[in-house]
């Protein structure tokens, strides 16, 4: 069954914690994406990959950080330089170019 | 850089009204596309346009793309509760890369 998975679909952090959220694709996918969703807001993008052990930063990277070791994995680190980490955060994989598949996402609370 | 806006931000109509939904970019597309977003899912990719003026239906939704390349519209007939959700255009530009609009937020009265 192929697709995207994120996880945990709930995440709970103190402020001044890093807390790294999880995303796997079984597309085969050489480009991988990370969005960050505020209320009633639009995506804004925060990092992209077009292919493994490259990454670009996306709009507001700011207090964000990626790796990408492999093809099917691009975890994401919110850190505490992130002024207003409270969202929900979605990542993505496609062909460059070509029709975005998303993963169910990632409910980020920090208090 | 490119920015692609997408006018109502948000559209309230009575079951089995019209909806439109409108992107502009600033900058020339080489592609557009369209995604739908339940209320508390995930978007998901509807359609893809290509070429200038071009035309593309799928049931009761409508997608055009403009013969400038800089804007697209998204008609959906006779509105139905299953309709419901945020639609998003997303325009690649000369950078190769997927720019979403802000998108528009659609409700149904039954």
């Amino acid at each position: 069954d192929g697709g995207i998975t994120q996880s945990p679909k709930y995440l709970f952090r103190k402020e001044g914690q890093n807390v790294t959220l999880s995303c796997e694709q079984n597309l085969n996918h050489d480009a991988m994406y990370w969005y960050r969703q505020d209320p009633g807001q639009g995506l804004r993008l925060i990092y992209y990959s077009q292919i493994v052990n490259d990454f670009q930063k996306g709009d507001i990277a700011e207090g964000y950080s990626v790796s990408r070791e492999k093809k099917e994995s691009f975890p994401l680190t919110v850190t505490s330089a992130q002024k207003n980490p409270t969202a929900f955060y979605l990542c993505a994989s496609s062909i460059w170019g070509y029709e975005q598949y998303f993963g169910p996402g990632t409910r980020l609370t920090v208090t | 850089g490119q920015q692609v806006m997408q006018i109502p931000q948000y559209q309230h109509v009575q079951e089995g009204e019209d909806f439109t939904t409108y992107c502009n970019s600033s900058t020339t597309l080489s592609n557009i596309q369209w995604y739908k977003q339940r209320p508390g899912g995930h978007p998901v990719f509807l359609i893809q346009l290509v070429k200038s003026g071009e035309v593309k239906k799928q049931k009761r939704l409508t997608f055009q793309f403009g013969e400038a390349k800089k804007n697209s519209s998204l008609h959906i007939t006779a509105t139905q509760t299953t309709d419901v959700g945020t639609y998003f255009c997303a325009g690649i530009g000369g950078a190769q890369k997927l720019v979403f609009g802000q998108g528009t937020r659609l409700t149904i009265n039954p």
